[in-house]
């Protein structure tokens, strides 16, 4: 069964930091392009930034909201995907969600199909 | 970044009924569209990718349509299970956006 599940999400004060984890099992993750969305409380979707996979270079994108305070990170070996949250604001309060963003073989067509539960994480003082 | 406007906000509809959600980019971005359905305390679901495939397992009264700025998503004939909220996405280049949401209500 193709599965995600988040990990890490805690309630910590604004400048904290957190670190979120995402446990990936029953495809290839290394070959998978990975992407963390958000949600705040009573909002819509955001997202967060994207890490491809290695073989087609490793890259990170990020939204600008966390650009320069956030970091997508992997660990193919261990089939999990992170994210390093630095200089957190109230604003970042949020569920967080992994998901992978599949490409159409063959094409440029890019779309979130697997996504996790989420995990809570908790900015205030 | 490529604004993605949705329309309406909120719908009321009965059991049986056609409905359509709209969404309007900012600029052109094809086809590189995508749909997703988001049920209270869960996390969304793809229903449509590149504007009009329907994604495996879901529905064939769910419907897509549109290229360049303006796409719809076409409920057929509306299911209890289909009162959730959806979400157009582009994903023509990063950041990648979602459109505000239409939350989908009972009658």
């Amino acid at each position: 069964e193709v599965q995600l599940v988040e990990s890490g999400g805690d309630l910590v004060k604004p400048g904290g930091s957190l670190r979120l984890s995402c446990a990936a099992s029953g495809f290839t993750f290394r070959n998978a392009w990975m992407t963390w969305v958000r949600q705040a409380p009573g909002k819509g979707l955001e997202w967060v930034g994207r890490i491809k996979s290695e073989t087609d270079g490793g890259t990170t994108d990020y939204a600008a909201p966390v650009k320069g305070r956030f970091t997508i990170s992997r660990d193919d070996s261990k089939n999990t995907l992170f994210l390093q949250m630095n200089g957190l604001k109230t604003d970042d309060t949020a569920v967080y969600y992994c998901t992978t963003d599949t490409n159409l073989p063959g094409y440029y067509y890019y779309y979130m199909d697997v996504w996790g539960k989420g995990t809570t994480v908790t900015v205030s003082s | 970044d490529i604004q993605m406007t949705q329309s309406p906000s909120s719908l009321s509809a009965s059991v049986g009924d056609r409905v359509t959600i709209t969404c309007r980019a900012s600029q052109s971005i094809s086809n590189y569209l995508n749909w997703y359905q988001q049920e209270p305390g869960k996390a969304p679901n793809l229903l449509i990718y590149a504007a009009s495939s329907l994604q495996s397992g879901v529905p064939s009264r769910f419907s897509g349509s549109g290229s360049g700025t303006d796409f719809t998503l076409t409920i057929s004939s509306l299911q209890p299970e289909d009162f959730a909220t959806y979400f157009c996405q582009q994903s023509d280049s990063t950041p990648y956006t979602f459109g505000q949401g239409t939350k989908l209500e009972i009658k």
